[in-house]
């Protein structure tokens, strides 16, 4: 079974810091997502990395594929109030389908 | 579009009743799965379809959950007889793989959820 781990579980900062979430895994994927998902709502979809080493970027948030393909991190700059949520790293299983494997979440919390 | 739709939004049932959670996908999408997430389980797979299939039931709890897809349009989710430890927010996520030369991606797109309080 291919598990996914992230740390930290909870995150409270204040508005304008900077915050990194990691996603460890013992297992090599082929890709990874993250999702954030807002309280009463169902998890969107953020980015998707494919390449080991690859760097995305969406604004204010910078999203990292390990080289080996094993971890992924996403960095939060100048955290805003709205970037408050859950944010989950999920993975494709290693049966043939498209079933995702989900991180237990970080839930992020930015005071004003 | 309109997205993923769920219904109920809430549902608070009495232990030992039947409940029912519906869905339908994003019309052209042929992949349909059932999530249930709860703050010790995070987000959990009970099933999914492909093409009104059930592909992988693995994630099911036990025999009083069943899954049912009997169009590309609708699909159920139905817990009998329900009990308190059901509680919890249940997802259904559609999506369509888009494969071209050389990749292929595919994004789950999820609705809003049902919150079912099993007393």
């Amino acid at each position: 079974t291919q598990l996914l781990e992230q740390s930290p579980q909870f995150l409270s900062i204040q508005e304008g810091e900077n915050l990194t979430v990691y996603c460890n895994s013992s297992s090599v994927f082929s890709s990874l997502q993250w999702y954030r998902q807002e309280p009463g709502e169902g998890p969107v979809l953020l980015v998707t990395v494919v390449t080991g080493g690859e760097v995305k970027k969406l604004k204010r948030l910078t999203f990292q594929f390990g080289d080996a393909r094993k971890d992924s991190s996403l960095h939060i700059t100048a955290a805003q109030p709205g970037d408050t949520g859950l944010y989950l790293c999920a993975g494709p299983g290693v049966a043939a389908g498209n079933k995702l494997t989900f991180g237990g979440g970080t839930r992020v919390l930015v005071k004003p | 579009d309109a997205g993923v739709i769920q219904s109920p939004r809430h549902e608070v049932t009495e232990m030992g009743q039947e409940v029912t959670l519906r869905c339908k996908p994003i019309s052209g999408h042929n992949s349909l799965f059932w999530y249930r997430q709860t703050m010790m389980r995070g987000l959990e797979l009970l099933i999914y379809f492909n093409n009104n299939v059930p592909i992988d039931d693995s994630g099911m709890p036990e025999d009083r959950f069943s899954a049912k897809m009997p169009n590309a349009s609708f699909s159920t989710l139905k817990i009998q007889p329900s009990e308190p430890r059901d509680s919890a927010v249940y997802f259904c996520a559609s999506s369509r793989r888009i494969s071209r030369a050389g990749w292929s991606k595919e994004t789950q797109y999820f609705g809003p959820g049902t919150r079912l309080l099993v007393l």
